[in-house]
């Protein structure tokens, strides 16, 4: 089975700091990973996926994320904060077999940007 | 563009009432999908149609049901609510076809509170 643990439901930064909220997982194939943001009273928005190619993911937004298979992550960084970062961050895993019902969401990170 | 759309964005239920929580997507999707998002929990998947005329359940799936009226349509029914019925349901859908890579989409939203 797979599973997916964020670490930290609300992480805090400074505007212009670095953004970092930790995901790690687990998968008995290789996984496909994305991360969703979730903006106040929206739907959730596809940041970035990782699909086995490019370790090293860019999304939108400034944010990327490094698939790590020895350390079974895919952490989510952005270099400097900007206000408009602050909302809900889910990570998600799949073992890429089907649709969405496939997916195993995390439980969310809130992100706080302080001015 | 409107992608994926649901009604209501909110709404009151008295324990014991009925109601449907409708969704509609313009992008020719092939899968559809209904979560519920409760706080430290994440999304749960309820119920998902992979193709139309075809309906499955999901993590969560008691208290509900669903219709694929069409491709477009893709309903949630709440026979008779109950206060853990309480949350944001989240409709969303997503090509559904070979290998998942592709994104999932998701409407706003419907806050329900069952009193």
């Amino acid at each position: 089975a797979q599973s997916v643990t964020q670490l930290g439901s609300h992480v805090s930064v400074s505007e212009g700091a670095l953004v970092l909220l930790r995901c790690n997982y687990s998968s008995s194939v290789p996984p496909y990973l994305f991360w969703y943001v979730q903006y106040p009273n929206q739907g959730l928005q596809l940041l970035l996926k990782y699909t086995s190619a490019a370790t090293l993911v860019k999304g939108i937004n400034g944010f990327e994320a490094e698939f790590k298979k020895s350390e079974t992550s895919f952490h989510l960084t952005k270099p400097s904060a900007h206000m408009s970062d602050a909302a809900e961050y889910f990570c998600a895993v799949s073992d890429g077999s089907g649709g969405y019902q496939k997916v195993t969401f995390g439980t969310g990170t809130k992100l706080q940007v302080i001015p | 563009n409107a992608g994926v759309t649901q009604t209501p964005k909110f709404q009151v239920l008295k324990t014991g009432q009925s109601m449907t929580l409708q969704c509609a997507q313009d992008m020719n999707h092939n899968s559809m999908y209904w979560y519920r998002q409760d706080p430290g929990m994440g999304l749960r998947l309820i119920y998902y149609s992979a193709s139309e005329g075809t309906t499955d359940k999901g993590e969560v799936p008691n208290g509900y049901n669903v219709s694929r009226l069409n491709k477009r349509e893709f309903s949630l029914r709440l026979e008779s609510a109950a206060p853990s019925q309480t949350s944001v349901y989240f409709c969303a859908s997503s090509t559904g076809q070979g290998r998942i890579g592709t994104e999932a989409f998701f409407g706003q939203g419907t806050r329900l509170t069952v009193v």
